[in-house]
């Protein structure tokens, strides 16, 4: 079955420190992968997509994603981390051959230590 | 600006009752959808409208209904079939082109009294 694993239900890391969030998933080809990102109470923002080509994608934020065909892996990263990243962080992958059906991750919740 | 409305915010249900949620986007999108999220689970498919006038079941479909009547609108009715309809309700929507990505609305919070 088509999933998405996001192992880290609780990070927390100090302000200006770095960061990677991990998401695997489970398809039977290569999909597109999404991370969003969701404030409280507030919808999910897209930080960046990966469809082809360079497997180092840059998006929004200063967040950056590597996907490794390999490890069906698809983990988010940010340098250093500023008070305001605190949030959910959502992992998405969609089938290429599918343009409706996006299967979410359970998400990772960040804490930001002053 | 464009972008996807929903409304209410915080909605209240009583026991047996149904209601609505709005959905409304100016971004000319095609496709629309309706999540469901409930904490540590992510977000689930109700519903989606690839087009006006016709949509599809998503995985959590029971207990709730939808219309596509504009290529605007995408009310979501939780009806009184939805024995644990307390939860976050997320509209999003997309363009019908290759790869585009689905935005997101503000959400609406569902309580039941």
């Amino acid at each position: 079955a088509q999933s998405v694993t996001q192992p880290d239900i609780h990070i927390t890391v100090s302000e200006g420190a770095s960061l990677e969030l991990r998401c695997n998933y489970s398809y039977g080809a290569t999909p597109y992968l999404f991370w969003y990102v969701q404030s409280p109470g507030q919808g999910l923002q897209l930080l960046l997509k990966y469809f082809s080509g360079d497997t180092l994608v840059q998006g929004i934020k200063g967040f950056e994603a590597e996907f490794k065909r390999s490890q069906s892996s698809f983990n988010l990263r940010k340098p250093s981390v500023h008070w305001s990243d605190a949030a959910e962080y959502f992992c998405a992958v969609r089938a290429k051959q599918s343009s409706y059906k996006l299967i979410f991750g359970s998400g990772t919740r960040l804490l930001v230590r002053p | 600006d464009g972008g996807i409305t929903q409304s209410p915010k915080y909605l209240f249900r009583k026991e047996g009752q149904n209601v609505t949620l709005s959905c409304e986007q100016n971004l000319n999108h095609d496709a629309m959808y309706w999540y469901r999220q409930d904490p540590g689970q992510g977000l689930r498919l109700i519903y989606y409208s690839q087009i006006v006038n016709d949509f599809q079941k998503g995985d959590i479909a029971e207990g709730y209904s939808v219309s596509r009547e504009k290529k605007e609108s995408f009310p979501l009715t939780v009806t009184s079939a939805q024995k644990n309809p307390t939860a976050f309700y997320l509209c999003a929507s997309r363009k019908n082109e290759g790869v585009q990505p689905q935005h997101f609305g503000d959400g609406t919070r569902l309580s039941i009294l």
